[in-house]
This record gives structure tokens, sequence and C-alpha cells, in this order.
């Protein structure tokens, strides 16, 4: 069965700084692979996808993630932190490709932005 | 275009109380989910709905928790009755047709119902 891993539930960076947010999944076929923000009271939104084709995948709010295979890992990244990216980050994994749009999330990393 | 709405936003109730939490999916959208999501946790689902038919309710526990999506629109979540940990957010979130095939389809979610069973 798919699962997903988040390392470090919280994280903590410094305005303008890199933003590195790590995901490894688990799949025994070629997955789907997501990430998710959660602002604080509100639903989740998607930041970007990977379906298939080009592993360098860029997403909204400036983030973007790269599917390495070899090492099952799809982390999230950011040049420069900003303010306003301080929210909850969720990636997921789905291996469902025929029947329906199942999506296992992982437990969520917490990202602080320090002025 | 409205997006997933659910009400109400926030439920206190005491244990042994029932609740009922209300989700209108985003229009045109055939497919409704309901996730749980505990504290400091990623949405877990509990059902899905393809129109009005439950396909996937595997992860529902039905001596407590019920669900219907009598027209294919709107859905409700109930609990009869409640526990203490069934406090959680409850999030709702539609898609498109699900059964197209390889297409995956983005889910949109909803702001969630925060409950606290005291």
């Amino acid at each position: 069965a798919q699962s997903v891993t988040q390392l470090g539930s919280h994280v903590s960076v410094s305005e303008g700084a890199l933003v590195l947010l790590r995901c490894n999944y688990s799949s025994s076929v070629p997955p789907y692979l997501f990430w998710y923000v959660q602002y604080p009271n509100q639903g989740l939104q998607l930041l970007l996808k990977y379906t298939t084709g080009a592993t360098l995948v860029k997403g909204i709010n400036g983030f973007e993630a790269e599917f390495k295979k070899s090492e099952t890992s799809f982390h999230l990244t950011k040049p420069s932190a900003h303010m306003s990216d301080a929210a909850e980050y969720f990636c997921a994994v789905s291996v469902e490709k025929t029947s329906y749009d199942k999506v296992i999330f992982g437990p969520g990393t917490s990202l602080s932005v320090i002025p | 275009e409205a997006g997933v709405v659910q009400s109400p936003r926030y439920k206190i109730i005491e244990k042994k109380q029932p609740v009922a939490f209300w989700c209108n999916p985003i229009s045109g959208h055939n497919t409704l989910y309901w996730y749980l999501q505990n504290l400091g946790q990623g949405p877990e689902l509990l059902i899905r709905y393809e129109n009005e038919e439950a396909v996937d309710d595997s992860q529902l526990p039905k001596d407590r928790f019920s669900a219907e999506r009598l027209k294919g629109v709107d859905s409700t979540l109930k609990i009869q009755p409640a526990e203490l940990g069934d406090s959680a957010v409850y999030l709702c979130a539609s898609s498109l047709d699900s059964t197209s095939g390889t297409q995956m389809n983005e889910q949109f979610f909803g702001p969630g119902t925060r409950l606290t069973v005291l």
C-alpha cells in the first residue's frame, strides 16, 4: 500500500531564505504526487502536482517540486520565503489512475517564516 | 464562482449527542468526499460519492457515522452518538467526474467544520 512521510513536522525559515519541505513516498507503481497548502481555518489548496512527463513541476506562489524516482522523493522548494507562506503543507500520493482519485495525505509540515 | 461550502464552521457538543455537518460542492462537480482531519495530521478519507452513490465508504465507522447525498448535489455527514475522540476537523471536497479514465481531477476543499466534543 502507498504511504507518505514528511520529514520534520515543523520547519522555520527566515524571510527571504530558501524553503525546503521534504516528502518521501512508498508505492509499488508510478504514483501521482501532490503538494497542498492549508492556511489557518481554511481548507486545502493544491500547490502543484506531478502526473507524468517533466519531473520538475512548478506550482503557484513560486513553489516547485522535483520527482526523483530513485530516491522516492518529491521535495517542495521555494527560493525565497515570504511571510505569507506560513502555513501547513501536505504531501500526498495517489496510485489509483483508472478508477478514482484516491489520495493519501502525509502528516503535514508546519512552516513558520521569521521576519 | 463559489467554492465548496460547509456549515457550520464550528460546533461544540457534549458526548453522546448527535451532530450533523452539511456540504455543498462546487456546481457541476459529480464527486464529493468527506475527510477527517485530526490535529497535526493529514486528512483521511471517510467516504466518497459519485453523484448520489457512495462508492468508497470503507473507512467510515458505520456504527456511529452515516452520510447521505440524496440528490447527488449537497451532502450531510452525521455522527450519533458523538464520542470524545470524534473531536477533529471534518473536511468536504469535490471534483469533476473522477470516472473519466486516467484523468486525475483536482479536489477542491471546503474550509471544514471544527467539532469539539466535551
